[in-house]
């Protein structure tokens, strides 16, 4: 299995613009995670899916930030407008409800920066 | 406030020696409890679990302790290798909930 795969690993907008991080699941997994990462705040989760339905966003900033889950092999992240403070290493994981429940597989991550 | 903490920001171990990682946390409705370790430009990478259920778990090197009375966990890596230099994340829910709270992490570095 191809793991989680995240793209862009890397992104660099300027602030104000649109960004839209990509996620694709492992194959089979019916949980979905969004992570950020920053020196200050740490790992946090933003939102998580259950069959393609959020089921947890109180983690999400504020408003610019939006995901979706269209189907079971693909997620998007958007932030709009970005801002500076947006910049950290967005992750992506997922999980299966079996026996290995609370293993959540991670992404290699995109690092985003706003100038 | 930070919820689970792990006071040592860093640890350097000796190849072949104990490494023990601990983890605090203040929330009383935690009942599950995870490591991850994470290598540099990777994501983190699950390693062991345990329920409030137990107070220990084993998994080849790598054993998680868990005192409930004190809200304190710990990981033992025995022995400790070169390849285990990484951040070590620990990771806590409650209900048996997917939504995690994870600590700042520690960084160990095990000499050779």
């Amino acid at each position: 299995d191809a793991g989680v795969i995240q793209s862009p690993r890397h992104e660099v907008t300027e602030m104000g613009q649109e960004v839209t991080l990509r996620c694709k699941p492992i194959s089979g997994h019916d949980y979905l995670f969004w992570y950020r990462q920053t020196m200050m705040r740490g790992l946090e989760l933003l939102i998580y899916f259950n069959n393609n339905v959020p089921i947890d966003d109180s983690g999400m900033p504020e408003d610019r930030f939006s995901a979706k889950m269209p189907n079971a092999s693909f997620s998007t992240l958007k932030i709009q407008p970005s801002e500076p403070r947006d910049s950290a290493v967005y992750f992506c994981a997922s999980s299966l409800r079996d026996t290995d429940f609370y293993e959540q597989y991670f992404g290699p991550g995109t690092r985003l920066t706003v100038t | 406030d930070q919820q689970v903490k792990q006071n040592s920001p860093s640890l350097s171990v000796q190849e072949g020696r104990i490494s023990i990682l601990n983890c605090d946390y203040t929330n009383s409705m935690f009942d599950y409890f995870l490591w991850y370790k994470k290598y540099p430009a990777e994501g983190p990478t699950f390693l062991i679990s345990i329920s409030s259920i137990k107070d220990k778990n084993e998994d080849g090197r790598f054993t998680v302790f868990l005192n409930k009375s004190a809200k304190h966990l710990s990981l033992h890596i025995v022995p400790s290798q070169p390849g285990d230099s990484a951040v070590y994340f620990c990771a806590a829910s409650g209900n048996y909930g997917q939504n995690f709270v994870f600590g700042p992490g520690t960084r160990l570095s095990v000499l050779p």
